[in-house]
């Protein structure tokens, strides 16, 4: 497809269980965002990919979550052990042009019960 | 750190002009945006401004930046009921990758 996509777009999952999120960005995009929103908050950075590596994974907020981008394509965004506060919208950005416009993907729904 | 500010609620009137106001505290910044997004869909970019630029317009849209406040503002002209949305503003430092959003503003047209 064009644009950015993303799967699963709901997940509901109960607390303590592993969760998988993916994305797959634009065709040709270097540049790989993962960022958390929760309800009625903006955009919260997560980690940033530039190729197969980790630029900056700053933004994860505990060892539970892991993201990896294999061959510098799709991206898995992992979560263990999953707790109710990790609730949230995931979504995946892809970059590619140097002026660093993000094109999202609709999100990843997350409900942790 | 990056720490980005934009008020709640916006509600005008169609036709009339709609200003969002956003602070941003990294005085390095290089670029910064404004994205939309509609209920149940991701962030769309609207428009972005470089740091070395007063303003920007396109279309409906002008973005004004003052630097030495750090306040970045858009003003939508002509407000229609489509422009009902949420309103984020963004920063990315120079030399950096990593974009910091505001906590986003909700422009509600009334028709």
């Amino acid at each position: 497809g064009a644009g950015v996509s993303q799967t699963p777009s709901n997940k509901v999952t109960e607390k303590g269980k592993y969760v998988e999120l993916r994305c797959d960005p634009i065709s040709g995009h270097t540049a790989l965002y993962w960022y958390r929103q929760s309800l009625g908050q903006g955009p919260e950075f997560l980690i940033y990919f530039q190729g197969t590596g980790a630029a900056d994974d700053s933004g994860l907020p505990n060892d539970r979550f892991f993201a990896v981008r294999p061959e510098g394509s799709v991206s898995t965004l992992k979560i263990q052990r999953t707790e109710r506060g990790d609730s949230a919208v995931y979504l995946c950005a892809s970059s590619f042009t140097s002026t660093g416009e993000l094109f999202f993907g609709e999100g990843s729904r997350l409900t942790v019960l | 750190g990056e720490d980005v500010e934009q008020s709640l609620f916006l509600s005008v009137r169609e036709g009339d002009s709609s200003v969002i106001n956003c602070t941003y505290t990294d005085s390095s910044s290089t670029y910064l945006y404004w994205y939309k997004q509609e209920p149940g869909a991701g962030l769309q970019l609207l428009t972005y401004i470089f740091s070395n630029m007063d303003m920007k317009q396109d279309q409906r849209l002008t973005v004004l930046l003052n630097k030495k406040d750090k306040h970045l503002s858009l003003r939508i002209a002509d407000t229609q009921t489509g422009d009902s949305a949420i309103y984020f503003c963004a920063e990315r430092p120079g030399g950096y990758q990593k974009v910091t959003f505001g906590t986003g503003t909700k422009l509600q047209v009334i028709p």
